[in-house]
């Protein structure tokens, strides 16, 4: 069973449209976190949700909006997808307490290409 | 704030030591340290919690001063499997210590091992 798991994988789209990202996390954890990796490989945080407490990092467009139906879960919605917005999405988790390292657990990416 | 890394790559033969440093501007909480292969999401390798922490596995290991506000990451006798660019990440502390959760991650050092 892979940990942290995000679909779609890959998502071409055209300017203007809205798209979704799911994420999953079958580890119990506390926190989701998602990054937007550029064409020049820097991993940005953008959200980070923790029992129903969001951290937005202020320099994210409003166009982003993270949705947690449950613990489990942190979806992506993005409306009025913009050139830039084309990168690699990874969603990531982490625990908490003495049983956990810290580490960030990965999904494998959802490459969003914008036309 | 963003840590730096530096270099911002590097290129090895096989058997070759390679050392890849991370500071910080403001006090850290902890110091992560990932790699990424091509392709695939960021891979944890190890987080360094205490100021004067080292840690390792294998050939690869880490130091941290906590009063320097800096890492390094140490490969030593470096394979051909070590290639890829490594992220350290970086926590700030609460005003009462712990950790905010965020990990912000430097730019990325592109490591190369030929044989």
């Amino acid at each position: 069973d892979t940990a942290v798991s995000q679909t779609p994988k890959y998502l071409v789209t055209q300017m203007g449209n809205d798209k979704s990202i799911k994420c999953e996390q079958n580890l119990g954890h506390d926190t989701m976190y998602w990054y937007k990796q550029d064409s020049k490989k820097f991993l940005k945080i953008m959200f980070s949700y923790n029992n129903k407490e969001l951290i937005i990092n202020e320099t994210v467009p409003n166009r982003f909006s993270p949705k947690s139906p449950d613990k489990a879960h942190l979806n992506l919605h993005i409306n009025s997808l913009e050139l830039g917005d084309s990168a690699v999405y990874f969603c990531a988790s982490k625990g908490r307490g003495r049983a956990n390292t810290g580490e960030l657990f990965f999904g494998e990416g959802s490459r969003l290409t914008v036309l | 704030q963003q840590p730096v890394q530096s270099p911002q790559a590097v290129i090895l033969r096989e058997g070759e030591d390679a050392v890849i440093n991370c500071s910080s501007s403001k006090a850290l909480y902890s110091v992560h340290w990932y790699r990424q292969k091509h392709g695939e999401a960021p891979i944890f390798l190890m987080i360094l919690l205490k100021g004067g922490e080292q840690k390792g596995h294998d050939k690869i290991s880490a130091s941290f001063n906590e009063k320097k506000q800096q890492s390094s990451l140490y490969l030593t006798a470096s394979q051909l499997s070590y290639s890829g660019t490594y992220f350290c990440g970086t926590e700030p502390p609460f005003l009462h210590g712990g950790s905010q959760g965020n990990l912000i991650f430097g730019k990325g050092t592109k490591l190369s091992v030929k044989p």
